[in-house]
C-alpha cells in the first residue's frame, strides 16, 4: 500500500470551506483514496473515496489530480462539529485482508 | 449511528482478570476487524475475519484472543493484560474483504484502562 503524507494539523473558519491536502505519489494504478475521520475518542468515520475521478457526496468532495499523485478532501462549509483528525488512506482493490493503514492524520480545527 | 455497536464503552481491569469485548453488527457484512488506538498513536489493526474465519493477525500477543462465531459478532476476550495494553480499541465491519467500494464502519469502541 502507498503511503500518505499530510500536513499535521490546520484551522479554518467556521462557515468557510476546509481544504485539507494528501500527497500519495506512489500511489499505484489499481489504490483507491480514502478519507476517514476521527472525532475526538469516537471511532472513525468513512467521509468519501475515488480512484480517478472527482467525487462528491452529503459530507465532501474529493478531488484527485490528474497523474493521482496528489488528492485534496473538501468540506464546503465547516462547521464546529467538523473538528476532527482527517485521514487519507491509500488501499488496494485487490488487498486481500482490505487493510486500512492509518498514518498520523491532519488535525482539523474550526473556529468560531 | 454506524450500525456497529460495541460493549462495554469502558472497561478497568487489573493484570488478572479475564474480561471479553463485544462487537455487533447489523448491516449484513461479512469482514469484521479489531482495531487499537493507543495514546497519541494511529490506529494499529490487531485481528482481521470474513466468514467467520480469521485472516489476519497481525503479531499480536497471545493475551488478547478473538472469537468470531457467526458474521454478525466479534469477541476480543482478555487475560493477563498489561498496563501499556490500555487503548481504545474499535472493532469495525465492512461488506467484503476486497473490492474498491468497501469501506469500513466502526463501532465507538472500548475505552480500556488495565491497572
Amino acid at each position: 500500500d502507498a503511503k500518505t503524507t499530510q500536513p499535521p494539523s490546520m484551522d479554518c473558519a467556521e462557515g468557510r470551506a476546509a481544504n485539507l491536502p494528501c500527497n500519495h505519489s506512489t500511489i499505484s494504478g489499481n489504490e483507491y483514496v480514502y478519507w476517514y475521520r476521527q472525532i475526538h475518542s469516537q471511532g472513525p468515520q468513512y467521509i468519501i473515496h475515488g480512484l480517478k475521478n472527482n467525487e462528491t457526496n452529503e459530507m465532501a468532495s474529493l478531488i484527485i489530480t490528474e497523474d493521482r499523485k496528489s488528492s485534496t478532501l473538501i468540506l464546503p462549509h465547516a462547521t464546529l462539529r467538523d473538528t476532527a483528525v482527517y485521514y487519507c488512506i491509500v488501499r488496494g482493490s485487490t488487498s486481500n485482508t482490505g487493510k486500512l493503514i492509518f498514518g498520523q492524520g491532519t488535525t482539523l480545527q474550526v473556529k468560531p | 449511528e454506524t450500525g456497529v455497536t460495541q460493549t462495554p464503552r469502558h472497561l478497568v481491569m487489573g493484570m488478572t482478570n479475564k474480561k471479553s469485548l463485544k462487537c455487533e453488527q447489523h448491516l449484513g457484512h461479512n469482514a469484521m476487524y479489531w482495531y487499537k488506538q493507543s495514546a497519541k498513536k494511529p490506529l494499529e489493526l490487531m485481528f482481521v475475519y470474513s466468514l467467520e474465519e480469521r485472516v489476519e493477525n497481525n503479531s499480536v500477543p497471545s493475551r488478547f484472543s478473538p472469537e468470531c462465531p457467526n458474521s454478525s459478532h466479534l469477541f476480543l476476550h482478555l487475560h493477563t493484560l498489561q498496563p501499556e495494553d490500555s487503548a481504545l480499541y474499535l472493532c469495525a465491519s465492512s461488506l467484503t474483504l476486497t473490492g474498491g467500494y468497501n469501506e469500513q464502519f466502526f463501532g465507538p469502541g472500548t475505552r480500556l484502562t488495565v491497572l
